[in-house]
């Protein structure tokens, strides 16, 4: 069964340093990956998605992503973190089999620290 | 500008009052989907729709009904709610989504449900 884990519930960064929230999926075809991120009382907003073409997947806000095959993982970086990126992240994944297209994480709280 | 509207934001209700969630979009998609996001538990797909008059359970059907008559609609409805449906929900929609799933979601504000 596809299933995709966000190792951190919650992760809390000073404004300026590197972000790593980390994905690590499961699936049993080549799948499509995402990242979406979540602004209080608003919508998911896509990130940025990987469907096989390169494995470093360039999104909105400076935000990036690398598919790691032989590591089942799809860890989402950002170089400096501002403090408007402070969100709800999630990563999702698309399954080619059983009832639901799509497969998301629980999610990671992203802390910006001025 | 292309969206998808949820109405309403908001509801505070009692239990067994049936009540719908309205959902429209404008981009001619063909995908449609609902889901409840819960503290701790992430988005849980509730029912969704690859075209007009196809729909289909996800991971959390009980207790909720759709319809999909107009490409553009998706109402959810709960004929009798009870307390346990009390949740954020967000309605999305996108391009076809064949089997491949390669198609980025577009996402509502989100419907805030409160069940007495």
């Amino acid at each position: 069964a596809q299933s995709v884990t966000q190792l951190d519930s919650h992760v809390s960064v000073s404004e300026g340093t590197p972000v790593l929230l980390r994905c690590n999926y499961s699936s049993s075809y080549s799948p499509s990956l995402f990242w979406y991120v979540q602004h209080p009382n608003k919508g998911l907003q896509l990130l940025l998605k990987y469907t096989s073409a390169a494995t470093l997947v360039k999104g909105i806000n400076g935000f990036e992503a690398e598919f790691k095959k032989s590591e089942t993982s799809f860890h989402l970086t950002k170089p400096s973190a501002h403090m408007s990126d402070a969100a709800e992240y999630f990563c999702v994944v698309s399954v080619r089999s059983g009832n639901t297209p799509l497969v998301f994480g629980k999610g990671t709280r992203l802390s910006v620290i001025a | 500008e292309a969206q998808v509207t949820q109405n309403p934001r908001y509801l505070i209700t009692v239990t067994g009052k049936k009540l719908t969630v309205t959902c429209s979009q404008n981009m001619n998609h063909e995908y449609m989907s609902w889901y409840r996001q819960d503290p701790g538990l992430g988005l849980r797909q509730i029912y969704y729709s690859m075209n007009v008059e196809v729909t289909d359970k996800g991971d959390v059907p009980e207790g909720y009904k759709v319809s999909r008559k107009e490409k553009r609609n998706f109402p959810l409805i709960l004929e009798s709610p009870s307390p346990n449906q009390t949740s954020l929900y967000f309605c999305a929609s996108s391009k076809e989504m064949g089997r491949g799933g390669n198609q980025p979601q577009h996402f509502g504000d989100g419907t805030r449900l409160s069940i007495l």
